[in-house]
């Protein structure tokens, strides 16, 4: 079966890091460019970021530019976000998802049940 | 920055035909890409690149992308079909890819 199935959420002050993972199976990983999308409470779908299949592009979205690194270890069929300078309004179910083709052009086909971040203090 | 608009709300009866609007500029030169999510769970792909499905998905559920308005339509609608709906972008005007999707319309099923 095909999955995503994300971890790392959790409470954190803000300023405070977390780290996010998204464990992949039931297909080929290195082949698939990977997302974050995440969703605050009681509003739409945000995109956070993009990385290609070698890593060879990665693109963020402005809001979280210079605070969030995505990265990925093909070997162990893995996703990861690195979170830091958290705010509040970094708050929401933070998605991963798998991109269907061609990086810059394609859907979103598989997504993860989601892990809740919460920034208070 | 590309922006997508969506009607906030759409209300139709059990077999009637919905239709869910996404505004864009000239977004008829760009793939569209439709999501549906439920209360809790996580959004499902049913339409890709304007106008086709995934497996799975009830061929019901259909798209077309002409000049500034994208569409999604349901035919026969079912109560199992109320949920949000979002539809989605990628644009490239600035100097990298940006993944934009609209706010999302939330169908009921009078």
């Amino acid at each position: 079966e095909v999955q995503l199935v994300e971890s790392g959420g959790g409470l954190v002050k803000p300023g405070g890091s977390l780290r996010l993972s998204c464990a992949a199976s039931g297909f080929t990983f290195s082949s698939y460019s990977m997302n974050w999308v995440r969703q605050a409470p009681g509003k739409g779908l945000e995109w956070v970021s993009s990385i290609s299949s070698s890593s060879s592009y990665i693109y963020y979205a402005d809001s979280v530019k210079g605070r969030f690194t995505i990265s990925r270890d093909n070997a162990k069929n893995s996703l990861y976000l690195q979170m830091n300078s958290l705010r509040a309004e970094d708050t929401a179910v933070y998605y991963c998802a798998r991109e269907r083709g061609i990086t810059g052009t394609s859907a979103f086909d598989i997504w993860g049940q989601g892990t809740m971040v919460t920034v208070s203090s | 920055s590309y922006v997508l608009t969506q009607p906030p709300s759409v209300s139709v009866a059990p077999g009637q035909t919905a239709r869910i609007t996404c505004g864009g500029n000239n977004i008829g030169s760009k793939s569209v890409h439709w999501y549906q999510q439920k209360p809790g769970q996580a959004p499902v792909l049913v339409v890709y690149d304007d106008s086709d499905r995934p497996s799975g998905i009830p061929e019901r559920f259909s798209g077309s992308n002409s000049g500034n308005t994208a569409t999604l339509t349901i035919s026969r609608v079912e109560a199992g079909d109320e949920a949000d709906y979002y539809c989605q972008v990628w644009d490239s005007s600035s100097d990298h890819p940006d993944v934009v999707f609209g706010g999302g319309t939330k169908l009921t099923v009078l």
